[in-house]
């Protein structure tokens, strides 16, 4: 069965602490890993596409990673803007996107 | 704004009221998924369309949830005698078919429409 579990489901830095997020899965035929932020009361707003092992996407403070069996976003120096929640998502064979429950980032000034 | 657009933003019902919320796409998206979330949870997969067939349905969907896509455009998600287990926030996401090959369009979400069932 097609899974994505997030660790850890809560993380708290201060800001300028870099620390990492994880999100593993067990998909059969992984088309792309995808990575949203979502803040309280709205949808999720996508951050990068990752499609094979090896592969690397960054956008300001953030760097997302790949491999085999799990992915892993990266968090240099955040800042108090950085909290939010943080899904990961993979879609496998068919056309279902499968999201992870989420870890909730708090970044305290 | 040419993002995905939901409407209404919030709803408050009485349980066993019917509920119809619409999804406008990005206008070139030929997919539209339908997700349910709830409070400390990732978004739960309902539906999906690509233009205006319904391809793909939760085994998990009650058979009070139906959704629509006509004209491959606009998308309505309606549930009938609404329960108080559907209190979550439904988010309509849309997506193009990629860049061709093994690679896939990545969703694109509305900011949802938050249901309360009393």
């Amino acid at each position: 069965e097609d899974q994505v579990t997030q660790s850890p489901e809560a993380l708290r830095l201060q800001e300028g602490e870099s620390s990492s997020l994880n999100c593993s899965y067990t998909v059969s035929g992984l088309r792309g890993l995808f990575w949203y932020r979502q803040d309280p009361g709205k949808g999720p707003e996508f951050l990068f596409t990752l499609y094979s092992a090896g592969e690397e996407k960054e956008k300001e403070r953030l760097k997302a990673t790949l491999t085999k069996k799990e992915s892993f976003l990266h968090i240099t120096a955040p800042k108090p803007e950085d909290s939010a929640t943080y899904l990961c998502a993979v879609q496998a064979a068919g056309n279902q996107f499968y999201f992870g429950t989420g870890t909730s980032l708090t970044v305290i000034p | 704004d040419t993002g995905v657009s939901q409407d209404p933003r919030h709803k408050i019902t009485k349980r066993g009221q019917n509920v119809t919320f619409r999804c406008d796409p990005i206008s070139e998206h030929n997919r539209l998924y339908w997700y349910r979330q709830t409070l400390g949870q990732g978004p739960e997969f309902l539906t999906y369309f690509q233009n205006e067939a319904q391809l793909e349905k939760s085994r998990l969907l009650s058979d009070r949830f139906s959704a629509e896509r006509p004209k491959g455009s606009f998308s309505t998600l309606e549930i009938q005698r609404t329960e108080q287990g559907d209190s979550a926030m439904y988010l309509c996401a849309s997506s193009d078919t990629g860049t061709g090959g093994m690679r896939t369009g990545e969703l694109f979400f509305g900011e949802g429409s938050r249901l309360t069932v009393l």
